[in-house]
């Protein structure tokens, strides 16, 4: 079965600090790994996915297979980056999202 | 071009009753998906459409969901002698060539 854990439910930063979301993840294939997030009012939406290995919006994310983790980072935080965000995984056929209970990133000015 | 929509927004019904959530996906998208998401948890996924037929529903909670789509389009959602468990916001997801999900504003369901 494939599991996503998020462990933390509430990450608090200020304004300029580096920011790690942690995701660890349980998958018996070869993982496709998300993160999606969701600003205050707005619709859940597609941050980033391991296979494009870009950086969107200052942010980053690194699968490890070895820690089978896909932290997600930013060096500097920015007021406009409070939203909860959700980390996924996909399964070999593509046709599921498993997601983890979320992280809520509060910065503060 | 407009995103994945769903109506309604809010549904409040009594428990024991029967309820229906609609969802229109993004025009060409040929994959359709629904999710749960209880309170403070992670959307969790109910059931897949490829086109018309539901190719994964391992998802459902029970037999009184049931989802259909059947001009491969907009799909329904049905849940029967709805329960306060079943209280939850439901979402709706579509996706084409490149497989990324676009999701919906949500349903929110309440069973008094």
């Amino acid at each position: 079965a494939q599991r996503v854990t998020q462990p933390e439910k509430l990450l608090s930063v200020f304004k300029g600090a580096p920011v790690e979301l942690k995701c660890n993840y349980s998958y018996s294939g070869s993982p496709e790994l998300f993160w999606y997030v969701q600003y205050s009012r707005q619709r859940l939406q597609l941050l980033l996915r391991h296979i494009s290995r870009e950086s969107i919006k200052g942010f980053t994310a690194d699968l490890n297979k070895g820690e089978t983790s896909f932290h997600l980072k930013k060096p500097f935080a920015q007021e406009e980056d409070s939203a909860m965000y959700y980390c996924a995984l996909s399964n070999n056929a593509g046709n599921m999202l498993t997601f983890g209970g979320g992280t809520r990133l509060m910065v503060k000015p | 071009g407009a995103g994945v929509s769903q109506t309604p927004s809010n549904k409040v019904t009594e428990k024991g009753k029967y309820v229906e959530l609609r969802c229109d996906p993004i025009s060409g998208h040929t994959a359709l998906y629904w999710y749960r998401q209880s309170l403070g948890q992670g959307p969790e996924f109910l059931i897949y459409f490829q086109g018309t037929g539901a190719a994964d529903d391992s998802g459902l909670p029970n037999d009184r969901f049931f989802a259909v789509r059947p001009e491969g389009s907009v799909s329904t959602l049905k849940i029967q002698r709805t329960e306060r468990g079943d209280s939850a916001v439901y979402l709706c997801a579509s996706s084409g060539d490149t497989d990324t999900q676009y999701f919906g504003p949500g349903t929110r369901l309440t069973v008094l």
